[in-house]
């Protein structure tokens, strides 16, 4: 079975800090792994994605992760916060390299101050 | 192109009621995903269909709750004799294929289920 930890359920940084979201996952197969972010009252909006080519991928917004299997890690980062990146952060994890059954950690609210 | 259209966007129902939740899949995709959020918690995966098929609904709950793809219109989750557990968001989204890595699943906004 697979699963997902976001440690975290909360994170504060100050405008133009780093952003560091973290993302841990058990998979007995090569997982594929997404980074999600959902604004208040909307749906989700893919990030990014991980799907065996690189190990550190480059997503929308100014954000990557890097895949690390010695550390079943798969953290985000942004290297200077925007007001609008305040939002939720959801990390998942699948076994297929399409979007079919994806399993979610719980999110991290990131919140941004001036 | 219009994304994925869910409504109604909130839907209020009293215990025991039924509740139907709608969700039109982009244009071209022939795949949809339902996934639950409860309060402070992640989404959960609960059926995938494809036209008129329930490929994986092994996150369904066993009663009360039931999906469908017709061939024509959109994806049905319905939810019968709701209870106050049942509030939640509900999520839908849609693909084009699957099995491909340049493949997206597209979210829709969601219903948000509120059980009085």
């Amino acid at each position: 079975a697979q699963s997902v930890t976001q440690l975290g359920s909360h994170v504060s940084v100050s405008e133009g800090a780093l952003v560091l979201l973290r993302c841990n996952y058990s998979s007995s197969v090569p997982p594929y792994l997404f980074w999600y972010v959902q604004y208040p009252n909307q749906g989700l909006q893919l990030l990014l994605k991980y799907t065996s080519a690189a190990t550190l991928v480059k997503g929308i917004n100014g954000f990557e992760a890097e895949f690390k299997k010695s550390e079943t890690s798969f953290h985000l980062t942004k290297p200077s916060a925007h007001m609008s990146d305040a939002a939720e952060y959801f990390c998942a994890v699948s076994d297929q390299a399409g979007f079919q059954k994806l399993v979610f950690g719980t999110g991290t609210r990131l919140l941004v101050s001036p | 192109n219009a994304g994925v259209m869910q409504n109604p966007r909130h839907l209020v129902r009293r215990r025991g009621q039924e509740a139907r939740l709608r969700c039109s899949p982009m244009k071209g995709h022939s795949h949809v995903y339902w996934y639950r959020q409860l309060p402070e918690e992640g989404l959960k995966f609960m059926v995938y269909l494809q036209k008129e098929n329930i490929i994986d609904e092994s996150g369904m709950p066993k009663e009360r709750f039931s999906a469908e793809f017709p061939k024509e219109g959109p994806s049905i989750l319905r939810i019968q004799q709701v209870v106050r557990g049942d509030s939640a968001a509900y999520f839908c989204a849609s693909s084009p294929s699957q099995g491909r890595t340049n493949t997206e699943a597209f979210f829709g906004q969601g219903t948000r289920l509120t059980v009085v």
